[in-house]
């Protein structure tokens, strides 16, 4: 069965400081791998997706991430972190249908 | 609509009555997921629908939860004899069609005293 792991339930980081949030996946097949982002009383909103191709991911707001097979991660990053970066962020396995998400890490941003 | 759109925003069910959810979801997509996601916790899925047909009801925790789509477009959640342990946010998803992106309303935040 697919899993995935996000290690670090919450995080601080400063304004202007970078960020790289963990993810681990165990999947049977080439996986499909997802960043969402919520914001408190919002639903999910896709920073970004990797289906096949080159393993490093653009998306939104700045948001970047890399597929690393060999160690079945995918790490979300960001160079500087804003204010308005604090939410909780959710990683993503799945194939055609339905997505199995981690537990989800809570990024805390200081002025 | 312009994204997937679910009501009520916020419910409080007494324990023990029936309750149900609704979901808009991007029209023409194909695709309808039902996710429940517990306090602290990453969404768990419920069910999924492509156009009127239940494929997949597998995550659905018991005989008291209930799904319908019947027109391949708006979808309930029901939820019978509500229990504390119900208590969630439920999130609709849709999308074009299976193995496309999928796109989450804001979620029914239900509560079950």
């Amino acid at each position: 069965a697919q899993s995935v792991t996000q290690p670090d339930i919450h995080i601080t980081v400063s304004e202007g400081a970078s960020l790289e949030l963990r993810c681990n996946y165990s999947y049977g097949a080439t996986p499909y791998l997802f960043w969402y982002v919520q914001s408190p009383g919002q639903g999910l909103q896709l920073l970004l997706k990797y289906f096949s191709g080159d393993t490093l991911v653009q998306g939104i707001k700045g948001f970047e991430a890399e597929f690393k097979r060999s160690q079945s991660s995918f790490n979300l990053r960001k160079p500087s972190v804003h204010w308005s970066d604090a939410a909780e962020y959710f990683c993503a396995v799945g194939e055609s249908r339905e997505l199995t998400f981690g537990k989800g890490t809570l990024l805390t941003v200081n002025p | 609509g312009a994204g997937v759109s679910q009501s009520p925003r916020y419910k409080v069910a007494k324990r023990g009555q029936d309750v149900a959810l609704r979901c808009d979801p991007i029209s023409g997509h194909v695709s309808l997921f039902w996710y429940q996601q517990a306090l602290g916790q990453g969404p768990e899925f419920l069910t999924y629908f492509q156009n009127e047909a239940q494929l997949d009801k597998s995550g659905l925790p018991s005989d008291r939860f209930f799904a319908e789509r019947p027109e391949g477009s708006v979808s309930t959640l029901k939820i019978q004899r509500t229990q504390q342990e119900d208590s969630a946010v439920y999130l609709c998803a849709s999308s074009l069609r299976t193995g496309f992106e999928a796109f989450f309303g804001q979620g029914t935040r239900l509560t079950v005293v």
